[in-house]
C-alpha cells in the first residue's frame, strides 16, 4: 500500500520568513496530493491540493510543488504569520481507484512574532 | 450550509455503555467518512460510505458500528469500548469517493473510562 513520509516533524520560523514542508510517497499510482492544516481543537482543513498532471499550484501565500519522477511534493508558505501556526498534514491517494487518503505523520509549525 | 456538523463535541463513556456519534452535511456530498485521530498522530481511516453504501471498512473492531440512514447523515454506534479507543473521531464528506477535497467536521473527543 501507499506510504507517505513527511519532514520535518517540527518547524519553527520567525514571522515573515518562509516555511517548507516535504513529503515523499511510494505508490506511483497516486495521483492526488492534498495538504491539510489542523489547528488545536479543530478538524483538518484543506488548504491546497494538486493532481499529478500539474507540477505546481499557488494560492496567495501558499504553493505546492510536485515531482512525479522523484515521488515527492512540497508545501511552501511565504511571509508566514502567527496564525499559520498549526499542524500540517500531507496526503496522497489514487483517487481513480476510489481509495481514501494516506496521510503523512504531520509537521507542527510554529511561527513566532 | 458548507459545514460538516458533528455531535456531541465531547463524550465520556464507560466500557459497558452504548453511545452514538452523529455527523450531518447538507452539501449534497455522496461520500462520507469516519476517521480516528490519536493525539499528535494523523487521522486513520475507519469507514467510507459511498452513495449510502459501505464501501471501505478498514478492519475496524465490531465494537464500532457505522450507519448511514440517508445521504446527509452518518452515525457511529459505540458499544463495549476499551480505554485505548479514546481519541478524536472525525467525520468528513466529499462530493464523490476517492478522498478528493475532503471536508472535515470538528470531531468528537471521546474518553473511555
Amino acid at each position: 500500500g501507499e506510504n507517505v513520509e513527511q519532514h520535518p516533524s517540527t518547524l519553527s520560523v520567525q514571522e515573515g520568513d518562509s516555511a517548507v514542508i516535504k513529503c515523499t510517497y511510494s505508490d506511483s499510482a497516486s495521483n492526488y496530493f492534498p495538504w491539510y492544516k489542523q489547528e488545536l481543537g479543530k478538524g483538518p482543513q484543506l488548504i491546497i491540493d494538486i493532481r499529478s498532471n500539474v507540477g505546481e499550484k499557488k494560492d496567495q501565500r501558499i504553493a505546492v510543488t510536485l515531482n512525479k519522477t522523484a515521488k515527492h511534493f512540497s508545501l511552501h508558505i511565504t511571509e508566514t504569520q502567527p496564525e499559520d501556526s498549526a499542524v500540517y498534514f500531507c496526503a496522497a491517494s489514487d483517487s481513480n481507484s476510489g481509495y481514501a487518503l494516506n496521510f503523512g505523520k504531520g509537521t507542527s509549525l510554529l511561527v513566532t512574532p | 450550509d458548507t459545514e460538516v456538523t458533528q455531535t456531541p463535541k465531547h463524550l465520556v463513556m464507560g466500557m459497558t455503555n452504548k453511545k452514538s456519534l452523529k455527523c450531518e452535511q447538507h452539501m449534497g456530498h455522496r461520500a462520507m467518512y469516519w476517521y480516528k485521530q490519536k493525539a499528535k498522530k494523523p487521522p486513520e481511516l475507519m469507514f467510507v460510505y459511498s452513495y449510502e453504501k459501505l464501501s471501505i471498512n478498514e478492519s475496524v473492531p465490531s465494537r464500532f458500528s457505522p450507519e448511514c440512514p440517508n445521504s446527509s447523515l452518518l452515525n457511529l454506534h459505540l458499544h463495549a469500548l476499551q480505554p485505548e479507543d479514546s481519541a478524536l473521531y472525525l467525520c468528513a464528506s466529499s462530493q464523490v469517493s476517492g478522498g478528493e477535497k475532503l471536508l472535515f467536521g470538528s470531531g468528537t473527543q471521546l474518553s473511555v473510562l
